[in-house]
């Protein structure tokens, strides 16, 4: 059964530096890619970015390319989004995700973590 | 604003076909596969369609998908009250070599 289990939910301060973490299970880590997706309070979905771990390939969308870093490490199986200096904007959800090859599918997503940063 | 265009709202009765659409150019829809998410409230979204009009296992055929052009439909039918969520298009825009969602609609089942 694939699963994709996050980390737990952080409180931050502006200017701070964060990393949350997606651990998955269940597949061939390095077989597929495995990204972020936001939520903003009351709001839709945002496409962040993705990782190949096998290729140590990523694409980011504009929106977010500069803002955060995406990694993956193969030997834990883990996916982390990383941020230098948060800000208050950055209060979210973030989900993982698992995206199928060739496509936009994402097949599988984690319960999401929970960001909130307020001074 | 998102690059995808979706009504912000639709509603129907129970047992009522509803359709949601998604609208996107020829760098993404028109280009490529269409997947629709389904978000019950408080939850995470949930894979409904994938490739247009594939149902992952599980997922009821009262749901179906289709893709014309730049265009996308989501059609639900025999409504029911558990139907009632927030549901987003995504696709992969080729110039951007990223993914997109549409801005989402909320159903409601009067």
């Amino acid at each position: 059964e694939v699963q994709l289990v996050q980390s737990g939910a952080e409180i931050k301060k502006p200017g701070e530096s964060l990393q949350i973490s997606c651990q998955a299970s269940g597949y061939s880590f390095t077989d597929f890619w495995i990204g972020w997706v936001r939520q903003m309070p009351g709001k839709g979905l945002e496409w962040m970015a993705i990782i190949h771990p096998g290729e140590s390939t990523t694409r980011y969308s504009p929106s977010f390319q500069g803002q955060v870093t995406i990694s993956a490490d193969k030997s834990t199986s883990t996916a982390y989004l990383q941020w230098s200096t948060l800000k208050a904007s950055d209060a979210a959800i973030y989900f993982c995700v698992r995206r199928l090859t060739g496509g936009p599918t994402l097949d599988y997503w984690g319960r999401g973590t929970v960001v909130s940063v307020s001074s | 604003q998102s690059v995808l265009t979706q009504p912000p709202s639709v509603s129907a009765a129970p047992g009522q076909k509803v359709t949601i659409s998604c609208s996107g150019n020829s760098s993404n829809v028109g280009q490529g596969y269409v997947s629709w998410y389904q978000q019950l409230p408080g939850t995470p979204p949930k894979l409904l369609i994938s490739a247009n009009n594939q149902r992952p296992s599980g997922i009821p055929d009262r749901f179906s998908g289709s893709k014309s052009g730049t265009s996308a439909t989501l059609a639900i039918t025999g409504l029911q009250t558990g139907d009632e969520a927030d549901y987003y298009c995504g696709a992969w825009d080729y110039s951007l070599t990223a993914g997109l969602f549409g801005g989402g609609t909320r159903l409601t089942v009067l």
